[in-house]
């Protein structure tokens, strides 16, 4: 069964470091997303992405967060100077063309630890 | 804004207890609703969906009633097995967003032993 899938599953950082998080979304798929939850919170929208560009974004994607689609594949969220506050597991989802009722599939996740 | 509030975990069960786990919501218009079920080690899987008034999602024995005049989706299993074991998340997408945004609830954990 196609899934999607991130890497890396569990990455520390120190503060004040830039951080890639990768994502492979399932082959068909064309509208991808970020999500994050901080530990013990909900999980929180931070970014939509669709025709190669952000379609929507929270307040918390600010101008330290980018998406990128470098490739054909890869789905990637760069954090550009990692804060103590940015440590959570960060998700990744993909959703295929015109399923606008919110069925996203999400990858397993990716641990961020930032000391 | 749009919430959802969904009850506190973790909730123990024994094996082939009946399940319920609370969900309401705050929104405008007509949302859809959806759980969605982290097993351990997994990402998010959806586990059922409703998107209007009365209409009630089911899979793999769970149930859930969208219920506008209570503004809830309670997840409900009649016999849960050891495998149900995980992490259960309420979910909402407003009406008018097409591009997949949902508002989680905090999940609820679901501990099941034999």
């Amino acid at each position: 069964e196609p899934e999607v899938t991130q890497t890396p599953s569990h990455q520390v950082t120190q503060m004040g470091q830039e951080v890639i998080l990768r994502c492979v979304p399932i082959s068909n798929h064309l509208y991808f997303y970020w999500y994050r939850q901080i530990l013990g919170q909900k999980v929180e929208f931070l970014v939509s992405f669709y025709n190669n560009e952000i379609s929507e974004k929270s307040e918390i994607f600010d101008d330290q967060f980018s998406v990128e689609r470098p490739d054909g594949s890869n789905f990637t969220l760069k954090i550009r100077s990692t804060k103590l506050e940015d440590s959570a597991m960060y998700f990744c989802a993909s959703k295929v063309v015109g399923a606008n009722t919110g069925e996203l599939f999400f990858g397993e996740g990716s641990r961020l630890t930032v000391l | 804004g749009d919430s959802v509030t969904q009850m506190e975990g973790p909730v123990t069960l024994s094996e082939e207890a009946f399940l319920t786990i609370n969900c309401t919501y705050t929104a405008t218009g007509y949302p859809s609703l959806f759980w969605y079920v982290q097993y351990p080690g997994e990402g998010l899987q959806l586990l059922l969906k409703a998107t209007k008034a009365d209409d009630k999602g089911s899979n793999k024995g769970f149930e859930a009633t969208y219920r506008k005049e209570t503004t809830s989706f309670h997840l409900e299993k009649g016999s849960v097995q050891v495998s149900d074991s995980a992490v259960y998340f309420c979910a909402l997408s407003p009406t008018t967003d097409s591009w997949g945004k949902l508002q989680f609830g905090a999940g609820t954990q679901v501990v099941v032993t034999p």
